[in-house]
């Protein structure tokens, strides 16, 4: 069965300092797309970036980069320079590709950034 | 402006006492969900559309309906809620392929959120 695994309750990072979120997923699909979401403490869904099954560079939007592991079924959120306003709830994601698009979401791993 | 609403946003209410939650998108998006948040759980989905009146299950659909007659709106509806239901729900829409105005079918764009309580 597909899954998606976050083993980090909690994180602490220092500002400026760069920080990697983990996360590993299973799935029997060859076809897959992987996401992370940002959850401020306000509440609401942020998208901050996507990588393909099949692509064949890691995503990279501004700070944030994605550490994608296709054979250790790993997609690490990497986040450079940290910044105060980076403190949030992060969630890894993945997207089945068998003609559905069923949505799976990790537990989530809260970042706290330190001033 | 862009964006997917929900309504109400807080809902406290007692078992059994039919509801609904409207979601309503103005991006012309072909996809939309349903999803449950509680602490420790992440989010789970209970029902996607991938069109009008095309909808199928997620991952935790029991005690939940949806309907999809109007590809700008999916409301969520709990015909019998019981306490089990008390979550925070979000709705979200994506397109289905291809971008358009530079955001790509990746993205899905959130609601605000209701928080519901059944007592």
């Amino acid at each position: 069965a597909q899954k998606i695994t976050q083993t980090q309750p909690g994180m602490f990072v220092q500002e400026k300092e760069a920080v990697t979120l983990d996360c590993t997923y299973d799935t029997s699909d060859p076809s897959y797309g992987l996401f992370w979401y940002k959850q401020p403490s306000s509440g609401e869904m942020i998208f901050l970036i996507y990588q393909g099954s099949y692509d064949q560079q890691n995503a990279t939007e501004g700070r944030y980069s994605l550490n994608f592991q296709k054979a250790r079924k790993s997609a690490n959120l990497v986040i450079s320079a940290s910044q105060l306003g980076d403190s949030a709830m992060y969630f890894c994601a993945m997207r089945e590709s068998r003609g559905t698009y069923k949505y799976i979401f990790g537990t989530g791993t809260r970042l706290k950034v330190l001033a | 402006e862009a964006q997917v609403t929900q309504n109400p946003r807080y809902l406290i209410t007692v078992t059994g006492k039919k509801l609904t939650v409207t979601c309503s998108q103005n991006m012309n998006h072909e996809y939309m969900s349903w999803y449950r948040q509680d602490p420790g759980l992440g989010l789970r989905q209970i029902y996607y559309s991938m069109n009008v009146e095309v909808t199928d299950k997620g991952d935790v659909p029991e005690g939940y309906k949806v309907s999809r007659k109007e590809k700008r709106n999916f409301p969520l509806i709990l015909e019998s809620p019981s306490p089990n239901q008390t979550s925070l729900y979000f709705c979200a829409s994506s397109l289905i392929w291809g971008s358009s105005g530079g955001v790509s079918y990746n993205e899905q764009f959130f609601g605000p959120g209701t928080r519901l309580t059944v007592l």
